[in-house]
């Protein structure tokens, strides 16, 4: 069974232009989730999406930010202008059904560097 | 003051020794799950738990709901145990992150 796949690993740009992360959750998993991670905060929970439909955004954290599930296999988060601040490992995770009580299975991150 | 507190935050032991990583936390949750984070950065589910403790091979979890309170132990440590453990706590729909315990084993 293969597990969440993002792409790509690891991602180097210059400050402004778009960046598009593209996540590929678990087979039969109904919940998908895209997260944060920086030295200085740790794990964040950006956006979360239950059966394709956006639940929960308010981790994103401006309008530069966004998020699309067009279908139960593919999502993606985009950043359009990227700033250096935005510089982290950026993760998925799926889970099955709504995400209380269920282990959430998570991608091998994309590493993002803003110049 | 954090909602979920991990403790301590790094953590350094010899080989064979037998470690534990406390973790608090202050809000309502449906369970708690315990994360292993390892150099390369990928991030797996351990344990996830509501009640008692868990077992898995020399990785035990235990949680006090009443004291708000789970335990990770870590019997007979080896080096390749050494990564950064993540207590969460699942509120609402939400899973909320402490920052983490940075443990070192060596030979």
């Amino acid at each position: 069974d293969a597990g969440v796949i993002q792409s790509p690993r690891h991602e180097v740009t210059e400050m402004g232009q778009e960046v598009t992360l593209r996540c590929k959750p678990i087979s039969g998993h109904n919940s998908l989730f895209w997260y944060r991670q920086t030295m200085m905060r740790g794990l964040e929970l950006l956006i979360y999406f239950n059966n394709n439909v956006p639940i929960d955004d308010s981790g994103m954290p401006e309008d530069r930010f966004s998020a699309k599930m067009p279908n139960a296999s593919f999502s993606t988060l985009k950043i359009q202008p990227s700033e250096p601040r935005d510089s982290a490992v950026y993760f998925c995770a799926s889970s099955r059904e709504r995400p209380t009580n269920q282990p959430q299975h998570f991608g091998d991150g994309t590493r993002l560097s803003i110049l | 003051k954090n909602e979920v507190e991990q403790s301590p935050q790094n953590l350094t032991a010899q080989e064979g020794e037998f470690i534990t990583i406390n973790c608090s936390y202050s809000v309502g949750i449906s369970a708690l799950h315990w994360l292993q984070q390892h150099p390369g950065g990928g991030i797996v589910s351990l344990f996830m738990l509501s009640s008692g403790k868990k077992k898995h091979g020399r990785l035990i979890a235990t949680i006090n709901i009443q004291e708000k309170h789970s335990s990770l132990h870590i019997t007979a440590s080896h080096p390749r145990d050494s990564a950064v453990y993540i207590c969460a706590v699942s509120n609402t729909d939400k899973l909320i992150f402490g920052t983490g315990t940075r443990l070192q084993v060596f030979p």
